[in-house]
């Protein structure tokens, strides 16, 4: 089975570009979620969607960054016009139900740099 | 509010035991997971708590004290490659939050 895939793995843009990131999560996984971690500081929670609906889009820090998940498999996280802040490791997950003790499973994250 | 609190470093000898404790406070609790995070890789999941006492699996073990807001998680044996950050994730509503993590040095 394959995991939970992220593309790019890396991205350096300039400051004021787009940038779009992908997630493809494991098939037959409604829930899908973006975190964010800046270096040194926490995972933070960026959105969650079940299956093409944002159940939680709270944790979105503004209107920059756009998240889609047509059709319900996998998902976009366009960040437009990218900030200096914006650098960080952004995180993909997904898990099949909602029973509370249904795990996590990540991809192995974008690295973005804004210059 | 929503709160986790961590060690930031830890280090550990081979074939030692190392305790990583973890405090919460969040909207709402489901359960309480712990994940182990290799530089450059994903989280991978180690242990899920929701009810209070010690689950254990293998080398790796994990207590919860809901009253407490209070987990830890045990490694016995130590080896080199558990090296790696460890991420402590009460569940919310409807998500995990996670704390900055606490990166574990193994050394022989």
């Amino acid at each position: 089975e394959a995991g939970v895939t992220q593309f790019p793995s890396h991205s350096v843009i300039e400051k004021g570009q787009t940038v779009t990131l992908r997630c493809d999560p494991i098939s037959g996984h409604d829930n899908l979620y973006w975190y964010r971690r800046v270096m040194g500081k926490e995972i933070k929670f960026l959105l969650h969607f079940v299956k093409e609906s944002k159940q939680d889009e709270s944790g979105m820090p503004n209107n920059r960054f756009l998240a889609e998940r047509t059709g319900g498999t996998y998902s976009t996280l366009k960040v437009q016009p990218a900030e200096l802040e914006d650098s960080g490791v952004y995180f993909c997950a997904s898990r099949r139900g909602e029973g509370a003790n249904e795990k996590l499973f990540f991809g192995s994250g974008t690295q973005l740099s804004v210059l | 509010g929503q709160n986790i609190d961590q060690p930031t470093e830890m280090t550990a000898t081979e074939g030692a035991i190392v305790q990583i404790n973890c405090t919460y406070q969040t909207s709402g609790f489901n359960g309480l997971f712990w994940y182990q995070q290799h530089a450059g890789e994903a989280p991978t999941f180690l242990s899920y708590n929701v009810l209070d006492g010690l689950e254990e699996k293998g080398r790796f073990s994990s207590f919860l004290s809901r009253s407490k807001g209070y987990s830890y998680l045990l490694l016995k044996e130590l080896q080199m490659k558990d090296s790696a950050s460890y991420l402590c994730a009460p569940r919310g509503y409807n998500k995990l939050i996670f704390g900055a993590g606490t990166r574990l040095a193994v050394h022989p």
